[in-house]
């Protein structure tokens, strides 16, 4: 399996900027790296997904180095409504049977 | 465009009952998942699907079985439900293109207990 290691949890305040590091050290060729945001009670929903170097959308940015074996979300200026558990998942469809959820980060937002 | 609807959204069941789990997608994905949480937990991925007519086992697929017999629903059966399956559970499909695999779009959730 594609294991993931992440933080427990993390604290932060309002407006600071968030960086919660995954790491998958046994990272296939062909994988993926994708983060989803989890709130109580409701389904992981989509943050970011990247292959190689940097992706950057309109909620995050995503840095993975040269040899994949770790990775990076950037959450910019945090606000309250970030309060919730983060993933990173590691795989693709093709693998998708080699390819597991951590445990998650809790980030907590404090105002 | 409903995305992934559950049904239901909550349950409880006897020890020894059975029950169906169904999963339906409306966005014509190949792929598609179910996947159980319990309290504090990650995802743990139990079967999932590459297209109509396929199933495949993941993590945790012991006490489950699956169908895809049409390519917008995936069912999860549990036939003789015991209390370490009490969880909730979530559905997940996503697709592929030009070789890129897309991210899982997920269902609500059904919240299971067994007592």
């Amino acid at each position: 399996l594609a294991k993931t290691t992440q933080p427990i949890s993390m604290d932060s305040y309002e407006g600071q900027e968030v960086n919660i590091t995954c790491s998958h050290n046994n990272i296939a060729t062909n994988d993926y790296i994708t983060w989803y945001q989890q709130f109580p009670s409701q389904g992981p929903r989509f943050i970011i997904q990247g292959y190689k170097t940097k992706v950057t959308n309109e909620v995050a940015s995503l840095f993975i180095p040269a040899d994949r074996k770790s990775s990076t979300l950037s959450l910019p200026r945090v606000s309250l409504s970030d309060t919730a558990v983060y993933y990173c998942l590691v795989g693709g469809n093709t693998n998708a049977g080699k390819s597991t959820f951590g445990d998650g980060t809790t980030l907590t937002v404090k105002p | 465009n409903a995305g992934v609807t559950q049904t239901p959204k909550f349950r409880v069941l006897k020890t020894g009952q059975s029950m169906t789990l169904l999963c339906a997608q409306d966005m014509n994905h190949e792929y598609m998942y179910w996947y159980r949480q319990d309290p504090g937990m990650g995802l743990r991925l139990i079967h999932y699907s590459v297209g109509e007519g396929t199933t495949a086992k993941g993590e945790v697929p012991d006490g489950y079985n699956v169908s895809r017999l049409k390519k917008q629903n995936f069912l999860l059966g549990l036939e003789s439900a015991a209390p370490s399956q009490t969880s909730v559970y979530f559905c997940a499909s996503s697709y592929e293109a030009g070789g890129i695999s897309y991210e899982q779009y997920f269902g609500p959730g059904t919240r299971l207990t067994v007592t």
